[in-house]
């Protein structure tokens, strides 16, 4: 079956580490964005993209980045933790264009913390 | 961009009764208003949503209505159930042509009291 996974679920690392969260999915959806979830913030948008070799900024992308070379996957790659940073990240993906207002199908999340 | 404010930040019910969760939001462009369901350490899964087109929507025990003119679209859960306490997140599109990324509310948590 389709689905949408994501990597490490769990990860604690020290500040000033790069850290790499793998985001992978089947369904061959163009658009792939990565949220993080913070108690009283909700879902907050990192960066998205779509298609491959598009990316975008979300509200919340300072000391994120991500890249798109194929269609399945979305890294997002945090280039020096910050303590700030600890957070439940997930992933999402949707089918159709830019413009089409689909369902956002969410990975299962991962827990990162920043020591 | 969009602004999504969502209320009450929790909310406490007893079985049976009904459940009514609120969003406002900015951009009078959007049209396109989803609501997530999250259960504890799940991953938020969308139960229903809204075009702009049409005013209210049904799914069985859940219903959700808008209101363009006043920019606020709302949950409602009647008869209420044990499995529907979780956190529910509303969210909005910005205006056409900008995309469908999405702003999502802060969440409600429902509680429903057996």
């Amino acid at each position: 079956d389709a689905e949408i996974t994501q990597s490490p679920r769990h990860k604690i690392t020290e500040t000033g580490r790069q850290v790499t969260l793998a985001c992978h999915q089947t369904w061959n959806h163009n658009n792939m964005f990565w949220y993080r979830q913070d108690l009283g913030h909700g879902l907050r948008l990192i960066h998205y993209s779509y298609g491959v070799h598009d990316t975008n900024k979300g509200e919340v992308s300072d000391g994120y980045s991500v890249s798109r070379s194929n269609t399945e996957d979305l890294p997002l790659t945090l280039e020096s933790a910050a303590s700030s940073q600890t957070s439940v990240y997930f992933c999402a993906s949707s089918e159709g264009g830019p413009d089409d207002y689909n369902e956002q199908f969410f990975g299962p999340g991962t827990r990162l913390t920043v020591l | 961009g969009e602004n999504v404010e969502q209320h009450p930040s929790t909310l406490s019910v007893q079985e049976g009764d009904s459940a009514v969760i609120k969003c406002t939001y900015s951009d009078s462009a959007s049209n396109y208003f989803p609501w997530y369901k999250q259960e504890l350490g799940k991953r938020p899964q969308l139960i229903i949503d809204i075009r702009s087109n049409v005013g209210e929507k049904k799914d069985q025990r859940i219903a959700v209505t808008l209101n363009k003119t006043a920019k606020h679209f709302s949950l409602h859960i009647t008869e209420t159930q044990p499995e529907d306490s979780a956190v529910y997140f509303c969210a909005a599109p910005p205006g056409k042509a900008a995309g469908n990324k999405l702003t999502f509310g802060g969440g409600t948590r429902v509680l429903v009291k057996p």
